[in-house]
């Protein structure tokens, strides 16, 4: 079965530092997600992309968080710099949408489990 | 006002009988999708189950069927002939509007098979 894959799939790092989170939707897929999710705040979106453009990102601290996808295989967010409020789930998805109106599910990778000291 | 609420924060079932989770949802759009998906232990996420606004019939996948009532804003996930490997957080989604194709998730339901 395709599946959405993201590195890495834990990351612990010291508050300050940078971290990029990467992901490779599914072949063939036009859209991809980022979601964060806690225990508080529950799945929460942080962006979207569709055809690699940028569709929404209002769920995103924009002076810390980016989001990009440099080709159709490579989703890619980054915090810089990180906090211990950003410890938290961060899951990519994808799916296929032919038009903006279709009901296709999202497909989630497994997530990376990130955890800033 | 919460877009979509799933009131039961945990259910109990035994091995092999049926559960239903609850979820409701609010909208104005009359184009919208609803979604389910389970959440394992081990923190994947998985997609079991949906349903278009304008469809007839109630979705169904294997042991999953959706209980749509349109009228009443819901769409509960029932759960056939439970297993012990159904335990696991459920979530429903919804995405609406035209131009839209986001998903704005409940605060799921702890499910606990039991043998």
């Amino acid at each position: 079965d395709a599946r959405v894959t993201q590195t890495p799939r834990h990351k612990v790092t010291e508050m300050g530092q940078e971290v990029t989170m990467r992901c490779q939707p599914i072949l063939g897929h036009n859209t991809v997600f980022w979601y964060r999710q806690t225990m508080m705040q529950g799945l929460e979106l942080l962006a979207y992309f569709r055809n690699r453009a940028p569709l929404d990102d209002s769920g995103m601290p924009k002076d810390r968080f980016s989001a990009e996808m440099p080709d159709a295989t490579l989703a890619t967010l980054k915090i810089q710099p990180s906090e211990p409020r950003d410890s938290a789930v961060y899951f990519c998805a994808s799916g296929w949408a032919p038009d903006m109106d279709s009901n296709q599910p999202q497909h989630f990778g497994d997530g990376t489990r990130l955890s800033i000291l | 006002a919460q877009k979509i609420t799933q009131t039961q924060p945990g259910m109990f079932v035994q091995e092999k009988e049926a559960v239903t989770l609850d979820c409701t949802y609010d909208t104005s759009d009359p184009s919208y999708g609803l979604f389910w998906y389970k959440q394992p232990s081990s923190g994947e996420m998985i997609f079991l189950i949906y349903q278009g606004s304008y469809d007839q019939q109630n979705a169904t996948e294997g042991r999953y069927s959706l209980n749509f009532q349109k009228a009443r804003k819901s769409a509960n996930l029932v759960i056939s002939a439970s297993q012990l490997g159904d335990s696991a957080m459920y979530f429903c989604a919804m995405r609406e509007g035209r131009g839209f194709q986001k998903l704005v998730f409940g605060t799921g339901t702890r499910l606990l098979v039991s043998p």
